[in-house]
């Protein structure tokens, strides 16, 4: 069963404006990370933000915001101000507690086009 | 050493060689996971270590995939008689602790791009 589902598989945003990029979730542990991820088109991947279930707040990392809603098992991330160095593809990616640690899993991907 | 390494970077096989795929991770760091990533895709999960015991072998495709990390900190992911659709990147990511774990992100190398013929 699909644990992380990312839904948009391409965006587009102008630059300068703001993005959400839409993740949902699926866990039955009381306990866990949620990251986001950005992997330009040099392959590497780049940690931006995390987001722990029991944090009441929303996380923010400079221009990065996580938009967590437990609930309803969602955690969009928002970028503000978009710049033409966010075109990528960015990553939601869940951790939980597997037998004997902590797994990651990751959903499939969104790729972001920012528009000059 | 400063990050995570991985060799070699590009790996081209005929279909049936076997082959292995080499990671290094972020020194000190106790965990150690291997992904698959197809283009355009996800990082799938493979399988994982904590220290040199693997915990989650639930993600190798099949038993001609096996990863061992005999001393806790090198691993080596090995796939026997290769087949075309083994074909993709092959990401190693280490993180640096075991417990109150969920916080911790992982670090990735470079990967090794597998292409079998």
């Amino acid at each position: 069963a699909q644990k992380i589902t990312q839904t948009q598989p391409g965006m587009f945003v102008q630059e300068k404006e703001a993005v959400t990029l839409d993740c949902t979730y699926d866990t039955s542990d009381q306990s866990y990370g949620l990251f986001w991820y950005k992997q330009p088109s040099s392959g590497e991947m780049i940690f931006l933000i995390y987001q722990g279930s029991y944090d009441e707040q929303n996380a923010t990392e400079g221009r990065y915001s996580l938009n967590f809603q437990k609930a309803r098992k969602s955690a969009n991330l928002v970028i503000s101000a978009s710049q033409l160095g966010d075109s990528a593809m960015y990553f939601c990616a869940m951790r939980e507690r597997d037998t004997g640690g902590f797994k990651t899993i990751f959903g499939a991907g969104t790729r972001l086009f920012v528009k000059a | 050493g400063a990050g995570v390494s991985q060799s070699p970077r590009y790996k081209v096989t005929k279909r049936g060689q076997d082959v292995a795929l080499r990671c290094d991770p972020i020194s000190g760091h106790v965990s150690l996971y291997w992904y698959r990533q197809a283009l355009g895709q996800g990082p799938e999960f493979l399988t994982y270590f904590n220290y040199e015991a693997q915990q989650d072998k639930s993600g190798l495709p099949n038993d001609r995939f096996s990863a061992e990390r005999p001393e806790g900190s090198i691993s080596t992911l090995t796939i026997q008689r290769t087949e075309q659709r083994d074909s993709a990147m092959y990401r190693c990511a280490s993180s640096l602790r075991v417990r109150t774990g969920e916080n911790e992100k992982l670090f990735f190398g470079s990967g090794t791009q597998l292409s079998v013929l």
